[in-house]
């Protein structure tokens, strides 16, 4: 079976500009979330979506967003980008039915905004 | 909300040593903590988790210890490995977070040959 999928890789953004990340789970798998990582802040949670509507959301400003197809790739997107949005974004994904299920992660995308 | 944390932040052990690592959460109600394994530019991977009903568990060189009373958890891992190398991660997922988890800041393992 196929792992979680990221595109693209790598992205290099100018402050201001906006960006659009993807994501296709694990087959099967209808939750999908998204995390940032940074050295500084670790790895925190931005918002989670089940079945194209948004369950779960951290305590990220609101030009963060995300969605969900019916297919359950996920795209997230962050507008009026900030130097301080350099960040490795990871999805996880999970059949999301109950709260003791493992969550798998994908490379993910590491954005560097200039 | 849930806050988790982990100890040390860095770790250094001869080759063939026993590694600890310690979380504590805050969060009495939370009932699933895995551990996650980051090697420099990958993914994390999934080593090991337990549920809040059990104690301990294990899978070869690796275990897990849950104290729901004391709300920490621990990974042991037994004779280390250069390839065990790598950022390890807590977390705790509280109720009401859906599939998400807390991470710990992570432990930075050098397994020295």
């Amino acid at each position: 079976k196929a792992g979680v999928t990221q595109t693209p890789r790598y992205l290099i953004k100018t402050r201001g500009q906006q960006v659009t990340l993807s994501c296709s789970p694990i087959s099967g798998h209808r939750s999908v979330s998204w995390y940032q990582q940074t050295p500084g802040q670790g790895l925190q949670f931005l918002f989670e979506y089940f079945s194209e509507t948004q369950r779960n959301k951290g305590n990220f400003p609101g030009r963060f967003s995300g969605r969900q197809f019916s297919n359950s790739r996920s795209e997230m997107n962050v507008s009026t980008l900030e130097l301080g949005d350099s960040a490795l974004y990871l999805c996880a994904s999970s059949f999301g039915g109950t709260s003791e299920e493992t969550q798998y992660f994908g490379p993910g995308t590491r954005l560097l905004v200039l | 909300g849930e806050n988790v944390e982990q100890h040390p932040s860095t770790l250094s052990v001869q080759e063939g040593d026993s590694a600890v690592i310690k979380c504590t959460y805050s969060d009495s109600a939370s009932n699933y903590f895995p551990w996650y394994k980051q090697e420099l530019g990958k993914r994390p991977q999934l080593i090991i988790d337990i549920r809040s009903n059990v104690g301990e568990k294990k899978d070869q060189r690796i275990a897990v210890t849950l104290n729901k009373t004391a709300k920490h958890f621990s990974l042991h891992i037994t004779e280390t490995q250069p390839e065990d190398s790598a950022v390890y991660f807590c977390a705790a997922r509280p109720p009401g977070y859906g599939q998400n988890f807390v991470f710990g800041p992570g432990t930075r393992l050098s397994v020295l040959p």
